[in-house]
């Protein structure tokens, strides 16, 4: 059972259009969700990350929105650029080291 | 400050070799991790080591796979007899105790065994 959802799988957007991806978690005791991205040939990096006691995270163009209630949450990037283009990936952590890892979202951004 | 370097980056073996993927952290860094990423997969935790123990090994196939890092610094992954499900890439990061804990990749080293 997947305890870190992504969607969706894959996402087209044109360049300088803002560029949402969605994650959704199961286990409550969560309380630590970064976003990694990575291009292909390369590790994952970090990009932006949240803890559960904060509802929004900016970093330049990107913002998480958080939803504790609906165990939810979604990356938005903003003014998206060809180079923005890569999987990206939602993780979650509780109160061990471990970082669950959901599927990724491929994203593509067309000039 | 240099990265997470990894070793070998390519590996190819037939069913049945062995292989040793080599990790050197981020210097000062007292938690290292391995991961496996299969193809179209995010990573997925194999084991991790706060400086020489081992933490949490509860994914690792611990009847072909073994790893070690005996004084809290480089680490060392093993696979004793691949099989073609083995085919991945394996990632190495660091990370430090406190903070945000943020764990920093290596590049990986991608696997195949035909």
């Amino acid at each position: 059972q997947q305890q870190v959802r992504q969607s969706p799988q894959s996402l087209t957007v044109w360049e300088g259009e803002t560029a949402i991806l969605n994650c959704s978690y199961e286990n409550s005791a969560f309380d630590y969700f970064p976003w990694y991205q990575q291009f292909p040939g390369e590790g994952p990096a970090l990009l932006i990350a949240i803890r559960s006691v904060s509802d929004k995270k900016e970093d330049g163009g990107f913002t998480i929105f958080f939803n504790k209630r609906e165990k939810n949450l979604s990356l938005h990037i903003k003014d998206s650029q060809p180079g923005d283009s890569a999987t990206y990936f939602c993780a979650a952590k509780g109160n061990t080291r471990k970082l669950i890892f959901g599927l990724g979202t491929t994203l593509q951004v067309q000039p | 400050e240099a990265g997470v370097t990894q070793s070998p980056r390519y590996a190819v073996l037939q069913e049945g070799q062995a292989v040793s993927f080599w990790c050197d952290p981020i210097s000062g860094h007292d938690t290292l991790y391995w991961y496996q990423q299969p193809r179209d997969q995010g990573p997925q935790l194999l084991v991790y080591f706060r400086d020489e123990a081992v933490i949490d090994n509860s994914q690792l196939p611990s009847d072909r796979f073994s790893a070690v890092r005996p004084k809290g610094t480089n680490s060392t992954l093993k696979i004793q007899s691949a099989k073609q499900g083995d085919t991945a890439t394996y990632l190495c990061a660091s990370s430090l105790a406190g903070g945000e804990d943020t764990q920093y990749f290596g590049p990986g080293t991608r696997l195949l065994v035909l």
